[in-house]
């Protein structure tokens, strides 16, 4: 089993329509949570991260995690063509050497 | 924000030489560092965490010999791969954690190494 899962994708929405991007983790003690987006070809740059449960906000972006469930998901409102990357979800222990792992990724295209 | 530069961008060396990356922290102190490997259209893979004026600790699977990694200072960690084979061709990754802000890692530009 697959530390960190995400549906590949594509996923594909219209401008303007929200993005809803979903993540499960298997590691009970993880207890920090990221979101990075990935261009093709280049390195990921953070999002958003996001360490207790329910919403965080920013900007366009909304994070949410449920612990119990073991899920933490990124909502993208008024979805842009610019917004069209591959979504990576990390988690972290807070705990050794805290290094992030990855899931595989959900690619997203945003239809003008 | 806090920046990690990594270098070279690109590279092509021949099967059976070395090359060495560098990433950089360049306004920050990073006593860790993570090298990554993604391949195409897969995600990111831990090879090992760079730990300053220490050995390096590798993922399973990494060949510690092959993937040499040095954390001389608090701003530089290298990775050398050695012998290498077009197998090895990857981007590579490195990230640094930010002790002074709420340990966020930050990652480099990454590293395209083509070996022919």
């Amino acid at each position: 089993q697959k530390e960190v899962e995400q549906n590949s994708g594509p996923l594909s929405v219209p401008e303007g329509a929200i993005a809803s991007l979903n993540c499960t983790y298997s590691d009970r003690v993880s207890q920090s949570f990221f979101w990075y987006r990935q261009y093709s070809g280049k390195s990921p740059e953070l999002i958003m991260s996001i360490y207790s449960n329910g919403d965080k906000e920013d900007g366009r972006f909304t994070a949410q995690l449920n612990k119990a469930s073991q899920y933490v998901s990124l909502l993208i409102r008024d979805s842009q063509p610019s917004d069209s990357a591959t979504y990576l979800c990390a988690v972290s222990q807070n705990t050794g050497r805290r290094a992030l792992t990855f899931g595989s990724g959900t690619r997203l295209q945003v239809q003008p | 924000g806090a920046v990690v530069s990594q270098h070279p961008s690109r590279v092509i060396c021949k099967s059976g030489t070395s090359v060495k990356i560098e990433c950089r922290s360049l306004d920050f102190q990073a006593t860790t560092m993570f090298w990554y490997r993604q391949f195409p259209k897969k995600s990111l893979m831990l090879m090992a965490t760079s730990n300053e004026g220490s050995k390096a600790t590798y993922e399973q699977g990494v060949e510690k010999d092959k993937f040499l990694i040095n954390h001389a200072s608090l701003t530089l960690s290298t990775l050398t791969v050695t012998s290498a084979h077009p197998e090895d061709s990857s981007f590579y990754i490195c990230s640094a954690r930010h002790g002074q802000s709420g340990n966020t890692i930050y990652f480099g530009e990454g590293s395209w190494l083509t070996v022919v």
